[in-house]
Parts: structure tokens; C-alpha cells; sequence
């Protein structure tokens, strides 16, 4: 089992909101971990979005918008990359990231479509 | 203004080696860890190693352990990845990318690259 697995993909539409997830495998409690957030677009570097571990410790980007946002749902062992207000521009695909057991971890991506 | 460029990245044959640089400029090279994540066409970011500021401290992915090694030079503001025993699972883009954080290993990426691409085939 992957230790990040995200949705493939996702649609939305305009000026609606998205929730992406990052759900951590069993035995990984989320509570533990900062989760980083990127954003990349076809034929570019990914671009850092955010960090969510809690209210009290997060991150936004430099220049990133405030429609995007992080949370966890401790229930679901997940972490959560809101998008609001979505935009045309917003379609591309997003990836989560954690530092584990001294490693850096990616998800495997949710390709979103803002249609 | 922080610039990451790449090079060194090319056609090899299985079982070969590849060593790619990495330029940095627009900050004080030396006070960050850097890393290096790759991208197989039409798949996802995956983590290759990671290097402290100091370069005294070094962490790689298992799937790479052995084959690669992650070096830098601060006297001349470059990073480097030395490839050994080339698989075609290697093939990808490779990617440099700051922390963001000054003397700490995990952090954000702050800055990346905008990669070089290694084949390996015969």
C-alpha cells in the first residue's frame, strides 16, 4: 500500500470549489505530519502551493492565492487542498508531499479539470 | 532573484553513468539543502535524494540507493547527481529544487529547476 494515495483525477466546475485528497496509509496518523502541496502544470516544474499540519502551523506560498487552503480530516487519516472560486487556470495536476522515516514522500497526483 | 538550471542529462546505455549539475544563483547557496526529484514521462514527481546545506548529510530514495549519489560544491554554487548503473527505470526528468527553509531538511521546495532529461536505452 502506497504511504500517499490521491484521486487520479477530478472534475469541477468554474467558480465551484474542490477538494483534493491525500490519504495517508494505515498507521500513519496525519495529526504527525506537515503536508506539502504543488501544483503543476503541463510542461513546467511543479510550483509549492502550501503546508498543513494544523491551524496553529501552515503555510501559504509565496503568491499564492487564498482560495487555496489546507486541512486534515482526522477521520479519514487525510490531508485536504481546497481550491475555491475555481478558475480556468486551476486545471493541472496537484501532488501532496510528507517527510517520512527520512524521506521525502510524493502522492502519486490527482489531475484536476476545471470544466 | 533565485534561478535553478540544470544540465547534464542525455541518451545512456543500461548500466552506464550520467553525472547532471545543477546552477544555482540569487542565494545563499550554501545555508540550504537541495533536492533532486524526478518525473518519468507522463507520470508522477517522485523524490530522488536530498543534501543538507552543508552537504554532511545525505538521504536518497530506496529505489536509488547505491546507483546515485548527491554531491555539491559551494564554492561554485552547484549541485550535482552522479548516476551509476543506469536502468531504464531511471529514465525521467530530474528536477533541482531549493528548500525553502535556511539549515533545515524538511521544508517546502521553494524553487525548482526546470529539469533535464535522462534516457536511458540501448
Amino acid at each position: 500500500q502506497a504511504v500517499l494515495t490521491q484521486p487520479s483525477s477530478l472534475s469541477a466546475s468554474p467558480g465551484a470549489s474542490a477538494s483534493l485528497t491525500c490519504t495517508l496509509r494505515s498507521g500513519i496518523n496525519v495529526g504527525t505530519y506537515r503536508i506539502y502541496w504543488y501544483q503543476q502544470k503541463p510542461g513546467s516544474p511543479p510550483q509549492y502551493l502550501l503546508r498543513y499540519k494544523s491551524d496553529s502551523d501552515k503555510q501559504q506560498g509565496s503568491g499564492v492565492p487564498s482560495r487555496f487552503s489546507g486541512s486534515k480530516d482526522d477521520s479519514a487519516n487525510a490531508g485536504i487542498l481546497l481550491i475555491s472560486g475555481l478558475q480556468s487556470e486551476d486545471e493541472a495536476d496537484y501532488y501532496c508531499m510528507i517527510w517520512h522515516s527520512s524521506a521525502w514522500v510524493f502522492g502519486g497526483g490527482t489531475k484536476l479539470t476545471v470544466l | 532573484e533565485v534561478q535553478l538550471l540544470e544540465s547534464g542529462g542525455g541518451l545512456v546505455q543500461p548500466g552506464g553513468s550520467l553525472r547532471l549539475s545543477c546552477a544555482a544563483s540569487g542565494f545563499t547557496f550554501s545555508s540550504y539543502a537541495m533536492s533532486w526529484v524526478r518525473q518519468a514521462p507522463g507520470k508522477g514527481l517522485e523524490w530522488v535524494s536530498s543534501i543538507s546545506g552543508s552537504g554532511g548529510s545525505t538521504y536518497y530514495a530506496d529505489s536509488v540507493k547505491g546507483r546515485l549519489t548527491i554531491s555539491r560544491d559551494n564554492s561554485k554554487n552547484t549541485l550535482y547527481l552522479q548516476m551509476n548503473s543506469l536502468r531504464a527505470e531511471d529514465t525521467a526528468g530530474y528536477y533541482c529544487a531549493k528548500v525553502g527553509v535556511r539549515g533545515v531538511i524538511e521544508a517546502e521546495f521553494d524553487y525548482w529547476g526546470q529539469g533535464t532529461l535522462v534516457t536511458v536505452s540501448s
